[in-house]
């Protein structure tokens, strides 16, 4: 089973809103992902959860306010959004590895439209 | 941010063969990896290369040249379902579980 769920499908909210995004992976994974990717172009890497814990935030905005409840959940809060944050975003997993790179598997996305 | 280069897009016929490049140049490579995305979907893993050499999974098969830093992605037998963007990204010892992925080559197969 590579599965990795993300919710909700499509969201459409207003730059006042609060809204969330979740994903969930039951592959024992313990690095968690949230990427952005815009149209005709490769994902962005947001930020990084390695055993729970966040490693990596590529210098993103506050507004974007990730969270690990536990090993197999990953949300994305979203908070103030501006329209060019409209985007797919995608969740992924992968095991942790201390000497190599390992393989991360996609979510199917949030398909995000900020008006 | 890494280099890495390939071709934006690529046409191909139904049956064919085809072959789509990528080039890289980083320091502490840790793997290559292809993934296949359609239109609105999410990248799906197709083939990770580490070691040099040529990788077969079916009608998919890549290969590898850390010397050369250079991959292909060769497709066989081609289908109309393979039109898809591709994407090509490495691995870095130095950030590990970080990818950095290629702009994508956006192959469409006619008829």
């Amino acid at each position: 089973d590579t599965e990795v769920t993300q919710t909700p499908k499509h969201l459409v909210m207003g730059m006042t809103n609060k809204k969330s995004l979740k994903c969930e992976q039951h592959m024992g994974h313990r690095a968690m992902y949230w990427y952005k990717q815009k149209a005709k172009k490769p994902p962005e890497l947001m930020f990084v959860y390695s055993y729970e814990k966040l490693s990596i935030n590529e210098s993103v905005p506050s507004r974007f306010s990730p969270e690990c409840p536990n090993s197999s959940l990953l949300n994305l809060h979203l908070h103030a959004l501006q329209p060019e944050d409209s985007a797919l975003y995608l969740c992924a997993s992968s095991q942790v590895n201390l000497i190599s790179t390992d393989t991360q598997y996609f979510g199917p996305g949030t398909r995000l439209t900020v008006l | 941010g890494q280099n890495i280069d390939q071709p934006t897009e690529m046409t191909a016929t139904e049956g064919a063969i085809v072959q789509i490049n990528c080039t890289y140049q980083t320091s502490g490579f840790n793997g290559l990896f292809w993934y296949q995305q359609h239109a609105g979907e999410a990248p799906t893993f197709l083939s990770y290369n580490v070691l040099d050499g040529l990788e077969e999974k079916g009608r998919f098969s890549s290969f590898l040249s850390r010397s050369k830093g250079y991959s292909y992605l060769l497709l066989k037998k081609l289908q109309m379902k393979d039109s898809a963007s591709y994407l090509c990204a490495v691995g870095r010892g130095s950030t590990l579980g970080r990818l950095y992925f290629g702009r994508g080559t956006q192959l469409t197969v006619w008829p």
